[in-house]
């Protein structure tokens, strides 16, 4: 699979947007890229996912450089409920179905 | 809201002992996931299935040993719990099929052998 990037630890103030970059600068044309987050003393969870286009759900936003190397997920307004670990990931055609988590990034909110 | 419930949620037991993880789903997926994930570190897959009586070795080894008799079922077993063995233990399923899709994780079970 094709690796990513993410920095190790970023932090924000409470109801600022947060930026969270990833690079995956390997990645093929086939593989879409998944954010998935873990709140403390939880299971991961989706956060959203997307193959070229931008995307936006109730949670997030996925912004895709047009090379696809590179992606950003955007949390408009950071609430103390956001302090996480997210996973940028890819998925691709011969991964038979499993998510390969890598460090990620941790966010930290302040009040 | 995703519907996987992982039984016991914490659990310390002594060396030696026999121990099985629970995890179901309700949402009719074929495919379930477990797992392994020390403090602060990455998780690791350890065993998967793609439907009922299917079930494979993840990347990384491990002791235990899973079953998948029902769809909504796919319980870990510890033959014999070791120290080496402490960590927290993730289940997860998907629906299947697509390369987008989605994994749905359960709330974990937190292992403490003595």
């Amino acid at each position: 699979d094709a690796k990513t990037t993410q920095p190790n630890s970023m932090e924000s103030n409470e109801e600022e947007p947060v930026h969270l970059p990833c690079n995956h600068s390997t990645i093929s044309g086939t593989d879409y890229i998944h954010w998935y987050r873990q709140l403390p003393s939880q299971g991961p969870e989706y956060v959203i996912h997307g193959l070229t286009s931008n995307v936006n759900n109730r949670m997030a936003s996925l912004a895709i450089a047009e090379d696809r190397k590179s992606s950003t997920l955007i949390l408009h307004r950071a609430t103390l409920r956001d302090a996480a670990v997210y996973y940028c990931i890819l998925r691709g055609l011969n991964n038979d179905y499993k998510l390969s988590f890598g460090a990620g990034t941790t966010v930290t909110v302040r009040a | 809201e995703a519907d996987i419930y992982q039984t016991p949620r914490y659990l310390v037991i002594g060396t030696g002992k026999k121990i099985t993880l629970e995890c179901s789903q309700t949402m009719g997926h074929d495919k379930m996931y477990w797992y392994q994930q020390d403090p602060g570190m990455e998780l690791h897959l350890i065993h998967y299935s793609y439907g009922v009586n299917s079930t494979e070795k993840g990347d990384l080894s491990s002791e235990s040993t899973v079953s998948r008799i029902r769809t909504e079922h796919f319980p870990l077993t510890l033959e014999s719990a070791r120290p080496s063995h402490t960590s927290q233990y993730l289940c997860a399923s998907s629906e299947g099929g697509r390369r987008g899709e989605t994994q749905y994780f359960g709330p974990g079970t937190r292992l403490l052998v003595l």
